[in-house]
């Protein structure tokens, strides 16, 4: 099955502990991407990658890193999380940035809590 | 600025009518329209995705239409039925962003 697989679903953690937030697609797309949404805020970019090894930055990248070292993968790191941001994410793929010819296809979220 | 505005904010009908949401955007300059469904706490389910040369898209009970010179897409549900409650999203990637810019959703509750 063509998917976006995001891992943990749910992420408890404290102030200041790094964490990864992993993603992976299984349909060879090119452009990966991640978001985030908040209440009254919506879906806002935090960074996407165009293919492997290029990735740049989205609306909101700080306090974020992500890495592209497979075309299957780009996990969203949080070197220094703060309550801030606490949010539900989402990892999303397409086959290029415009999401033609078959749109964009998005992970189950990863709901994370920073205390 | 590049937005999409969703109208109302949310909607509650009763099962079995039909109903339209609405999508607006601010520039025509777009590649297509993609409609999701989200359910609470949930992921992002594709329903359609219109090109922008597309007039309409249909999926069983959905019918997607765009009118990009008007900057304009409506959901229609037809027959509407519980299991349809949820927030409906649409989201345009405008030329020139390598982004989804995504509205603020309708969150429909259909009533039995």
């Amino acid at each position: 099955e063509a998917q976006v697989t995001q891992n943990p679903r749910y992420l408890i953690t404290v102030t200041g502990k790094k964490l990864t937030v992993t993603c992976s697609q299984n349909m060879n797309h090119e452009y990966m991407s991640w978001y985030r949404q908040d209440p009254g805020l919506g879906l806002r970019q935090i960074y996407y990658s165009m293919n492997v090894e290029v990735t740049d930055k989205g609306d909101v990248p700080e306090g974020y890193k992500v890495s592209r070292k497979e075309k299957r993968n780009f996990p969203l790191i949080l070197e220094s999380p703060s309550p801030n941001q606490t949010s539900l994410y989402f990892c999303a793929s397409s086959l290029g940035s415009t999401g033609a010819p078959y749109g964009y296809t998005f992970g189950s979220g990863t709901r994370l809590t920073v205390v | 600025k590049q937005e999409v505005t969703q109208i109302p904010a949310a909607l509650s009908v009763p099962e079995g009518e039909n109903l339209v949401l609405n999508c607006s955007f601010t520039d025509s300059a777009i590649y297509n329209l993609q409609w999701f469904r989200q359910d609470p706490g949930k992921g992002l389910t594709s329903l359609l995705l219109i090109q922008s040369s597309q007039r309409e898209q249909t999926s069983g009970r959905l019918n997607a239409s765009l009118d990009k010179s008007s900057g304009r897409s409506t959901l229609y549900i037809a027959a509407s039925q519980p299991g349809d409650s949820a927030t409906y999203l649409c989201a345009v990637p405008f030329m020139g962003n390598e982004k989804l810019t995504f509205g603020t959703g309708t969150r429909l509750t259909i009533i039995p």
